[in-house]
């Protein structure tokens, strides 16, 4: 059985302070995708970043950047130079080959105050 | 905004009553995916439907079931309602069940049962 798991429940942070959401997951697939989502407070969760299992790459994206560590199955996200606009839940997810049947964590939420 | 839309966006049901919940996808999606998230928790995976077939479901009892129409858009159908399916139910669209892409997700369904 998959298994997603978001240690921490809440950050609070200053704006401008990077911020770090640790995720660590289970599966017994070899092939699986990795996903970060954010959920702002209307509720529709807004896709931020994807990635395989066969690609360990690390990689930044305007503000966001993730660290894939297959070694110890974690799946890091960094928002840097955080802004009050990045306050929501932050879920990681886990799906396997195909087919978009996500495992989410549990949610970090994160609080960027001015 | 993601072009997924969901009605109703918030109900009041009593246990033991039934409900319906309904979801647009995407213009080109053919997938609808339906997540259940309890409050405070992450979402769990309920069932998908691809092309009107379900197509893979979660650990849900038999009294959540679904229904996808030939213009692609779902219903999910919660029977017996008890005070535990309390929570925002979550729609998501994707294109296709062979690759694993972005899940576009509505504002979801707020279903309170008393």
């Amino acid at each position: 059985a998959q298994k997603v798991t978001q240690a921490q429940t809440e950050i609070s942070v200053v704006e401008k302070e990077d911020v770090t959401l640790d995720c660590v997951y289970e599966t017994r697939d070899t092939t699986y995708y990795l996903f970060w989502y954010k959920q702002p407070p209307s509720g529709e969760l807004v896709f931020l970043i994807r990635r395989n299992s066969f690609d360990e790459q690390n990689e930044i994206s305007g503000r966001y950047s993730w660290n894939f560590q297959k070694s110890t199955s974690s799946f890091n996200f960094t928002i840097t130079a955080s802004q009050v606009v990045d306050s929501a839940v932050y879920f990681c997810a886990l799906t396997e080959a195909a087919g978009n049947k996500l495992t989410f964590g549990g949610g970090t939420r994160v609080l960027v105050k001015p | 905004e993601t072009g997924v839309t969901q009605s109703p966006t918030h109900l009041i049901k009593t246990r033991g009553q039934q409900v319906t919940l309904r979801c647009s996808s995407q213009s080109g999606h053919n997938t609808v995916s339906w997540y259940q998230q309890a409050l405070g928790q992450g979402p769990q995976f309920i069932f998908q439907y691809y092309r009107e077939e379900e197509n893979g479901r979660g650990n849900f009892p038999p009294r959540f079931s679904g229904l996808q129409f030939p213009n692609y858009s779902s219903e999910l159908n919660v029977n017996a309602l008890e005070l535990d399916d309390s929570a925002l139910y979550l729609c998501a669209s994707s294109h296709g069940i062979t690759n694993t892409g972005e899940l576009f997700f509505g504002e979801g369904s707020r279903l309170t049962v008393l």
